[in-house]
């Protein structure tokens, strides 16, 4: 069965630091992968989605980015944090099925 | 662009039925998600709707109107473990690849 990872689970940064999260998945090959940011008691944003390696997608337009080295990671990179950053960072996964499935998500404290 | 809509907040009693509504307004439209997600952990999956009518699923039942653009999440013999929040998703883009959430409703279950 398909398994994600994402690193670190927690995460307290200064304003204007850099940022990289990591997302990493096991028992599948070739998913969409997903990166969303969750406010506090807030729905869902969707960030940046990936069909394929180097291949990627941006819903929302700031100071985060997305990369796709490899076909099952994913990261989520920021030059230079805003407090507006911090949130639940989650990432998912798409096969061939309808279903989304998510990480465990990483929390990102900017201070 | 897209809207979904659904209570931010509600509460019910250990043992009772409760019904939570979303109403949607999208370009595109391949099928609706249901979501529960627990105080700091990752959404998990409940139900997926992409033909009009109810579908039953054990204690838990999701209904779509597509012509209504209505859907609801209907819990039954509420148990404590279900106070959480529950997430409203439409899916959209090709292949249904897009997920586009509503701001969650968080359920209260009081004893």
């Amino acid at each position: 069965s398909q398994t994600i990872h994402q690193w670190p689970a927690t995460l307290v940064q200064p304003v204007g630091s850099p940022l990289s999260l990591e997302c990493t998945v096991e028992g599948t090959s070739n998913p969409n992968l997903y990166w969303y940011r969750q406010a506090a008691g807030r729905g869902l944003q969707l960030l940046f989605y990936s069909v394929g390696i180097g291949q990627i997608s941006s819903e929302v337009p700031q100071n985060l980015s997305a990369s796709r080295p490899q076909d099952r990671q994913f990261i989520l990179s920021s030059k230079k944090l805003l407090l507006s950053d911090s949130g639940f960072y989650l990432c998912a996964l798409k096969n061939r099925g309808y279903e989304q499935y998510f990480g465990p998500g990483t929390r990102l404290t900017v201070t | 662009g897209q809207n979904i809509d659904q209570p931010t907040e509600m509460t019910a009693t250990e043992g009772a039925i409760v019904q939570i509504n979303c109403t949607y307004q999208t370009s595109g439209f391949n099928g609706l998600f249901w979501y529960q997600q627990h105080a700091g952990e990752a959404p998990t999956f409940l139900s997926y709707n992409v033909l009009d009518g109810l579908e039953e699923k054990g204690r838990f039942s999701s209904f779509l109107s597509r012509s209504k653009g209505y859907s609801y999440l209907l819990l039954k013999e509420l148990q404590m473990k279900d106070s959480a929040s529950y997430l409203c998703a439409v899916s959209t883009g090709k292949a249904g690849n897009m997920l586009t959430f509503g701001g969650g409703t968080r359920l209260m279950v009081k004893p």
